[in-house]
């Protein structure tokens, strides 16, 4: 297992266009959380799922978000009608939802969207 | 409210040089996790460590060493003997208890320059 996996790496998009972005956590991993980066900036909670089941939404995430996560394995993260500032890195990560790991999140590399 | 800060936004040191990133926390949780991580210019971040609120022993892996005081409310990072590869983004992070949200509170992180 090679850590948590994410692709696109880069997205460029014109706006109004839709865009996916897909994560595959470590496998064991039963929790998996998006989050947005914006430079100068720390991660900003997007949204998480244990299992399949998506256990809490942040404000930031409006209506042209969704987010999914079928079977509790692979996610998808879908931007629709997409604006300049959506433009950031979309960082996926995965943890094991026990009490012994601390809940320690592993974050994939990002996916980078640009929208011109 | 829960709150990480990391008062030092820019640090530049030459290579060799000790140096230390603070990071202070607010929380009214008795029970949480403080994280470090890095975040080099590829844009992934890498877990460094996690500290349980009970647990106050200092730790030292390799140059990397962390000092958590919960009486200051503080768990600060010092890297001996800096190297260029040590340059990155740092991000002090606080993982709340509350319920089945397990998010974490990210500090704005602290970016280290190691010249040569």
């Amino acid at each position: 297992d090679t850590g948590v996996s994410q692709n696109p790496r880069h997205k460029i998009t014109k706006r109004g266009q839709n865009v996916t972005f897909r994560c595959d956590p470590i496998s064991e991993h039963n929790r998996l959380y998006w989050y947005r980066q914006t430079l100068g900036q720390g991660p900003e909670f997007l949204t998480y799922f244990q299992n399949e089941a998506q256990l809490e939404k942040s404000r930031l995430l409006s209506d042209r978000f969704s987010a999914e996560r079928p079977k509790g394995s692979f996610s998808t993260l879908e931007i629709q009608r997409t604006e300049q500032g959506d433009s950031a890195m979309y960082l996926c990560a995965s943890s094991l939802a026990l009490a012994a790991s601390g809940n320690t999140i592993y974050f994939g590399e990002g996916s980078w969207l640009t929208v011109v | 409210a829960q709150k990480v800060t990391q008062a030092q936004t820019e640090i530049s040191v030459v290579e060799k040089e000790d140096v230390t990133l603070d990071c202070v926390y607010e929380t009214r949780d008795t029970t949480y996790y403080l994280f470090w991580y890095k975040q080099p210019p590829s844009g992934e971040l890498v877990f460094l460590i996690r500290r349980n609120s009970f647990d106050e022993q200092n730790e030292i892996s390799g140059r990397y060493s962390w000092n958590f005081q919960k009486s200051t409310s503080s768990f600060n990072f010092t890297i001996t003997a800096s190297q260029v590869v040590d340059s990155a983004v740092y991000f002090c992070a606080l993982s709340e208890q509350a319920g089945n949200n397990r998010k974490l509170i990210w500090g704005l992180g602290t970016s280290l320059a190691v010249n040569p």
